[in-house]
C-alpha cells in the first residue's frame, strides 16, 4: 500500500468554481503537510505549508488537515485560468530527511 | 536570484551511453535532492544529500550515482543509460528538513 494516495484527476472546472483537491496518507509519523503547484514544464513550487489539524487560509487558497482521519485537502475559491496546473500534496516527518509526494492532480480552469 | 540551476535542460542519449546531470544552488542550503517525474507517478526520490559530505539512497536509486561536490553542487550520473530512465529529472534543495523544497526547472532526458 502506498503511503500517500492523491485523487488522480484530471479535473476540469469553469472559471469561478470552487475546487477541492484531496490526499490521504497512512504514515502516522507525518507531521508537516504541504501543497506544491507545478505549471507545465516547470518545477514544483510551494503553495501552502501547515503542521496542525484545522484550516489555514491564504487568499483564495485554504489548506485543511484532519490528522485523525489522515486526510488533507486544498480548496481553491473563485478559480482562475491561471490556477491551471498540477497540484502535489507532500508530507514530512521530523526524522525521515526526505519528503513524500502524492502523484499529483492536474487541474484545468476554463474561461 | 538564480535559485536552483540544472544543466542540461534537454538531452537525448542512446542506450548504454553515460551522462551527468548538474545541479547548483545559490541559497546556501544544506540539503539537496534528485527526483524523477514520470507521467502518473508523481515525484520519486532517487538520491539525497542531507548535508555536504553525505549522500543517501531514495526510493529508486538503481542505475544512478551521485556526488555532492561541495555545498552548492549535487550531480547525478547515469553510467549506462536505459530506456527506462527516460524521464524528467528535478533537483531540489532546502535549508533544513523538514521545510520548503526549492526546485530547479528540470532536465528532460530521452534514452533511445
Amino acid at each position: 500500500q502506498k503511503e500517500v494516495e492523491q485523487d488522480p484527476g484530471p479535473l476540469s472546472v469553469p472559471e469561478g468554481a470552487i475546487v477541492s483537491l484531496n490526499c490521504t496518507y497512512s504514515n502516522s509519523a507525518f507531521q508537516y503537510f504541504m501543497w506544491y503547484r507545478q505549471y507545465s514544464r516547470k518545477g514544483p513550487e510551494l503553495l501552502m505549508y501547515t503542521y496542525s489539524s484545522g484550516n489555514k487560509e491564504d487568499g483564495r487558497f485554504t489548506a485543511q488537515v484532519d490528522k485523525s482521519s489522515k486526510y488533507i485537502s486544498l480548496f481553491i475559491r473563485d478559480s482562475q485560468p491561471s490556477d491551471s496546473a498540477t497540484y502535489l500534496c507532500a508530507f514530512d516527518n521530523t526524522n525521515a530527511g526526505k519528503s513524500t509526494f502524492g502523484d499529483g492532480t492536474t487541474l484545468t480552469v476554463k474561461p | 536570484n538564480a535559485g536552483v540551476t540544472q544543466t542540461p535542460k534537454f538531452q537525448v542519449l542512446k542506450t548504454g551511453q553515460s551522462m551527468t546531470l548538474q545541479c547548483a544552488q545559490d541559497m546556501n542550503h544544506n540539503s539537496m535532492y534528485w527526483y524523477r517525474q514520470d507521467p502518473g507517478m508523481g515525484l520519486r526520490l532517487i538520491y539525497y544529500s542531507a548535508s555536504e559530505g553525505t549522500t543517501d539512497k531514495g526510493e529508486v536509486p538503481n542505475g544512478y550515482n551521485v556526488s555532492r561536490l561541495n555545498k552548492r553542487e549535487f550531480s547525478l550520473r547515469l553510467e549506462s543509460a536505459a530506456p527506462s530512465q527516460t524521464s524528467v529529472y528535478f533537483c531540489a534543495s532546502t535549508t533544513s528538513y523538514p521545510g520548503e523544497l526549492f526546485f530547479g526547472e528540470g532536465s528532460r532526458l530521452t534514452v533511445l
